[in-house]
């Protein structure tokens, strides 16, 4: 089992450019979500899905888009980055929401926009 | 206002040493969840208890719901305990604490 998968592990924007940070599961997970780690502030809630065709906002969604088409699949847009979106970007899956099963995480994704 | 806070933010312990970590939460919960981040970045779910208290191995959580706190021990520290413990708390958000930095020293 690969668990939850993220790529790419780094990357380097240019302000105002756009880019897809993707992530997949092969546990068959309904719960996935997306999370930024910035330095003081602990992991914050950006986007997650209780199921295929189904997202909802988190802590901090403005400038990111998410979708899910297919229950593996939860790929995080950034529109338009912004040095603000410098951070290491999480991505997590539950067999189902609410807090009431474990967490499985992927390995991260940091991301630095100049 | 944070809606879940950790103590300490930093901790150094000599090998061998008991370990005390505290979390206090402000949300209702079904469960609270405790996290390690290893130093190469790496997040695993250590615990999830609604509950009492749970072991494994060296590692024991323990949660108190009518006082919304919870404290992550650790017995016979070891260097390889070295990391960063991140309680969570699920409400209509998931909200972490941001974390203790344990470094155990051999």
């Amino acid at each position: 089992n690969a668990g939850v998968t993220q790529t790419p592990k780094f990357q380097v924007l240019k302000t105002g450019q756009s880019m897809t940070l993707q992530c997949a599961q092969d546990m068959n997970h309904e719960y996935m979500s997306w999370y930024r780690q910035d330095p003081g502030m602990g992991l914050r809630l950006i986007h997650y899905s209780v199921g295929a065709g189904i997202t909802d906002q988190g802590e901090v969604p403005n400038g990111y888009n998410v979708s899910r088409s297919t229950t593996e699949d939860f790929p995080l847009r950034l529109l338009s980055a912004a040095p603000s979106q410098t951070s290491v970007y999480f991505c997590a899956s539950s067999p189902g929401g609410g807090g009431n099963y474990g967490y499985t995480f992927g390995s991260g994704t940091r991301l630095t926009v100049v | 206002k944070n809606e879940v806070e950790q103590s300490p933010q930093n901790l150094t312990a000599q090998e061998g040493e008991f370990i005390t970590i505290n979390c206090s939460y402000s949300v209702g919960i079904s469960a609270l969840h405790w996290l390690q981040q290893h130093p190469g970045g790496g997040i695993v779910s250590l615990f999830m208890l609604s509950s009492g208290k749970k072991k494994h191995g060296r590692l024991i959580a323990t949660i108190n719901i009518q006082e919304k706190h919870s404290s992550l021990h650790i017995t016979a520290s070891h260097p390889r305990d070295s990391a960063v413990y991140i309680c969570a708390a699920p409400g209509n958000q998931f909200y972490f604490g941001t974390g203790t930095s344990l470094t155990v020293i051999p």
